[in-house]
């Protein structure tokens, strides 16, 4: 496989299931981010992670919880989540956050929905 | 701090028609500017870039060039196709750190009659 890709590309949960979202790169970048992307709003940038680290956090509620097990790895764990937590989940890879400029691959989206 | 601010669509147009959709910013230093596009279903995807002032990103018969007089990265394409309907973004990149990640605009939507 060549990109980003994301499994699964469709999700139902109930608010109390447990589940997670996966993300692969085959790139060989050092920089993974999780987007969440809902109808008629902005992409809402979620994480960032740089080398396995997580170097941003734009106060997303705790019941995400990315992990980052490597650098070509990527997950985002989900628990007791809401309706309003419905969207499309993006993930992307970029060779560095330090390049001279950041140009993003992104994969195609873990379509979730709330019951 | 950096943003971007796009036109708001839906936009409509007839085959064949000229495509122009607006597209300014707002950055310290000399960011990099970006067009992605995202066709139904699908994730995002680099349609075109551009590093420095001046220059012009193109692809696909889509072109950009990056004005930092007007601070302007206007997406114009001379002839849409139906193929070409997606959603646009235009978005942003400082250079190195923590500044590099992307700020994108809020998109708009582009849909080609027939």
């Amino acid at each position: 496989e060549t990109g980003v890709t994301q499994t699964p590309r469709h999700l139902v949960m109930g608010m109390t299931n447990k589940k997670s979202l996966k993300c692969e790169q085959h790139l060989g970048h050092n920089a993974m981010y999780w987007y969440k992307q809902s109808a008629k709003k902005p992409l809402e940038l979620m994480f960032v992670y740089s080398l396995e680290e997580r170097v941003e956090n734009n106060s997303v509620p705790s019941r995400f919880s990315p992990e980052c097990p490597n650098s070509s790895h990527l997950f985002l764990h989900l628990h007791t989540l809401q309706p309003e937590d419905s969207a499309l989940y993006l993930c992307a890879s970029s060779l560095s956050l330090t390049s001279s400029y950041n140009e993003q691959f992104f994969g195609p989206g873990t379509r979730l929905t709330v019951l | 701090g950096n943003s971007v601010t796009q036109m708001e669509g839906p936009v409509t147009l007839s085959e064949e028609a000229f495509l122009t959709i607006n597209c300014t910013y707002t950055a310290t230093g000399y960011p990099s500017l970006f067009w992605y596009v995202q066709y139904p279903g699908e994730g995002l995807q680099l349609l075109l870039k551009a590093t420095k002032a001046d220059d012009k990103g193109s692809n696909k018969g889509f072109e950009a060039t990056y004005r930092k007089e007007t601070t302007s990265f206007h997406l114009e394409k001379g002839s849409v196709q139906v193929s070409d309907s997606a959603v646009y973004f235009c978005a942003l990149s400082g250079k190195g750190g923590s500044a590099s990640k992307i700020i994108f605009g809020s998109g708009t939507r582009l849909s080609i009659r027939p």
